[in-house]
């Protein structure tokens, strides 16, 4: 059974920092990219950043809003996924979820979310 | 940047009835649409990908058809556990991927 469990959430201080994780079991973390999306309290789906499996160049995208402030990284050892939060504000206040990518390759490269954790709540606030 | 713009913003709809929820790309996405389910307090449910395949284990009530920009998520005949908020994804240009607003579906 594919699980993906978030962890590191808090409340925090503008202008701190916070570390997400993201715990995975039940598949091959190796082969798959892997993504965190927030949702802001009472708001829809915004995604934050994304990092591709080390078999295609593990390199990584993130979002306008938390560009230079976010990081995305992966440790294919322990099959996590981690989410380097610095420079918070409060508009960062949200529930991140992670998520498992599909990579698809017929007609140009594209990635979708199958599969998602149940959420980590990450609170800025003075 | 792809706008996806849902419609309606709520749907009242009763158990046993068809619901329609519409999703707008604002250029063409192909059939890179995923719809997604999500009920109070929980994760994202992928429901359809591919504009129109159902996700593993996604009953046959839910379909999902359209390209290009205009895309529709139909649910047959609405079950008790089905009131929830969807959203659509488009994933054909990238970074970013972008979701609608979302369709609350509520019981009339």
């Amino acid at each position: 059974e594919v699980q993906l469990v978030e962890s590191g959430g808090g409340e925090v201080q503008p202008g701190r920092s916070l570390r997400l994780s993201c715990t995975t079991s039940g598949f091959t973390f190796t082969d798959h990219a892997m993504s965190w999306v927030r949702q802001a309290p009472g708001k829809g789906l915004e995604w934050v950043s994304f990092i591709r499996s080390k078999r295609y160049t593990g390199n990584t995208e993130y979002a306008a809003s938390v560009k230079g402030r976010f990081t995305i990284s992966r440790d294919d050892s322990k099959s996590v996924a981690y989410l380097q939060m610095n420079s918070l504000q409060t508009e960062d206040t949200a529930v991140y979820y992670c998520a498992r990518a599909v990579r698809l390759a017929t007609g140009g490269v594209r990635y979708y979310f199958d599969y998602w954790g149940q959420g980590t709540l990450v609170t800025v606030t003075s | 940047e792809i706008v996806m713009t849902q419609s309606p913003a709520t749907l009242s709809v009763s158990p046993g009835e068809r619901a329609t929820l519409s999703c707008r790309a604002s250029q063409s996405v192909s059939t890179s649409l995923a719809w997604y389910q999500q009920k109070p307090g929980q994760a994202p449910r992928l429901l359809i990908y591919g504009a129109s395949t159902r996700a593993t284990g996604i009953p046959a009530r839910f379909s999902g058809s359209g390209s290009g920009t205009e895309f529709t998520l139909t649910i047959s005949s609405l079950q008790s556990e089905d009131f929830a908020v969807y959203y659509c994804q488009q994933y054909s240009n990238w970074p970013p991927w972008t979701f609608g607003q979302g369709t609350k579906v509520e019981f009339k």
